[in-house]
């Protein structure tokens, strides 16, 4: 069975900086996706980005990058110059490629993100 | 607007009672999960269903039912509410393959057992 797993439960940044967020995930497939959704407050989930595992080239969306390590499956999440509303909490998500019944989205514990001003 | 609606956003039980969370999406999406969230555990996945007329257990099923009648509609089910289910539910919807989309949630169900 697949797994994720963020071994950060807080982190803290001061705006205008850089922080990352490590995510590791356990998988037997060689097709399969990799998110970072954000839950602010409101409790509404938000896709921030998405890797697909057969692409080498890391995903980028303005300020959020990722670390895409697929031998040592680490999947980690690069925020730049931080905002206050970059304050959160960050799940990292694992989604087979393939169909069928064993296709889940499957969340890692968390990450909650404060920024400092 | 296109999406997921859960209902209800709030609700208290007591203990021993029953309730039905109803998730309803209108993308035509093969697959629907049910979660609930709690401090430190993330998302735990409860059931999930690939297709009108079937569901499978997730992670956590133990106390729940599910039922999927309609492709659009997905139900969750407490039989006899226990305080440990206390927690906050969310629906989400994707397609069958995440080639045609990404996953869509609901604004979650905040539940209460006393």
């Amino acid at each position: 069975a697949q797994t994720v797993t963020q071994s950060q439960p807080e982190m803290s940044v001061q705006e205008a900086e850089t922080v990352t967020l490590s995510c590791t995930y356990d998988t037997s497939e060689s097709d399969y996706y990799l998110f970072w959704y954000k839950q602010p407050p409101s409790r509404q989930m938000i896709l921030v980005i998405r890797q697909e595992a057969y692409k080498q080239q890391n995903a980028t969306e303005n300020r959020f990058s990722v670390n895409f390590q697929k031998a040592a499956k680490s999947f980690s999440l690069k925020i730049s110059d931080s905002q206050l509303g970059d304050a959160a909490m960050y799940f990292c998500a694992y989604r087979s490629g393939y169909g069928g019944a064993t296709n889940k989205l499957i969340f890692g514990t968390g990450t909650l993100l404060a920024v400092q001003p | 607007n296109a999406g997921v609606t859960q209902t209800p956003k709030f609700r208290v039980l007591k203990t021993g009672q029953s309730m039905t969370l109803l998730c309803a999406q209108d993308m035509n999406h093969e697959y629907m999960y049910w979660y609930r969230q709690d401090p430190g555990m993330g998302l735990r996945l409860i059931h999930y269903s690939v297709g009108e007329g079937t569901t499978a257990k997730g992670e956590v099923p133990d106390g729940y039912n599910v039922s999927r009648l309609k492709k659009q509609n997905f139900l969750l089910g407490l039989e006899s509410a226990a305080p440990s289910q206390t927690s906050v539910y969310f629906c989400a919807s994707t397609p069958a393959l995440v080639t045609r989309g990404e996953a869509f949630f609901g604004q979650g169900t905040r539940l209460t057992v006393v």
